[in-house]
């Protein structure tokens, strides 16, 4: 099957810095990578989709200056949490959809960050 | 818009219990169904899934199938293990009208066996 991975797994950082996180499909070319944020107990949040090479499409209520998404190539997006604050505590998961595959998005294990 | 609606957990079984989580959907036009389990401190893994009506997903024992009348997709299991323990999400794919798809999840159901 599709691998996704992550990194980092965990990130701890103070309060006011940024953190970037990094999603790659392994074996597969990600024409959409989407970002998902979870609460503990709770269900996936999308906050935005990618295409690759243009700008990301956020939710409502995301923001897109704060929740910096880059799609630069097929097999890789970013998301950088800018000014980080205790709130944006979360666990972040991305996942990919090829394009030739919409029916299915393929997700990486996540990532846990913590803002001090 | 779409939704998903799933029993709230949590749910406690003895081992070898049969299984039944409930999930009902809401829809514009045809979304393919899906069960994601998610094992502590882990991302989502795809457990199975059916793309048209009366379609059946099975694997690893678990089944679900795609019930168009009663817009339902119940995941079920015959006899569970306690490495069945996990939080286990039903979600519909659907056509965002974005140029893409887009996944709705419904809340998830923490599952717990007990030996």
């Amino acid at each position: 099957g599709a691998v996704v991975s992550q990194h980092p797994s965990r990130v701890i950082c103070k309060s006011g810095t940024s953190v970037k996180i990094e999603c790659r499909s392994l074996d597969f070319q990600a024409t959409t990578m989407f970002w998902y944020r979870q609460f503990p107990k709770q269900s996936l949040m999308l906050m935005a989709t990618s295409n690759e090479g243009s700008k990301a499409t956020y939710e409502q209520g995301v923001e897109k200056d704060k929740f910096l998404i880059n799609h630069a190539s097929l097999t890789l997006s970013t998301l950088t949490v800018t000014s980080a604050h205790p709130e944006d505590s979360s666990f972040y998961i991305c996942s990919g959809a090829s394009g030739t595959r919409y029916n299915e998005q393929f997700f990486g294990p996540g990532t846990r960050l913590t803002v001090l | 818009g779409n939704s998903v609606t799933q029993m709230e957990g949590p749910v406690t079984l003895s081992e070898e219990a049969f299984l039944t989580i409930n999930c009902t959907y809401t829809a514009t036009g045809y979304p393919s169904l899906f069960w994601y389990v998610q094992y502590p401190g882990e991302g989502l893994q795809l457990l199975l899934k059916a793309t048209k009506a009366d379609d059946k997903g099975s694997n690893k024992g678990f089944e679900a199938t795609y019930r168009k009348e009663t817009t339902s997709f119940h995941l079920e299991k015959g006899s569970v293990q306690v490495s069945d323990s996990a939080v286990y999400f039903c979600a519909l794919n659907a056509y965002s009208g974005a140029g893409s798809y887009q996944l709705t999840f419904g809340k998830g159901t923490k599952l717990s066996v007990i030996p």
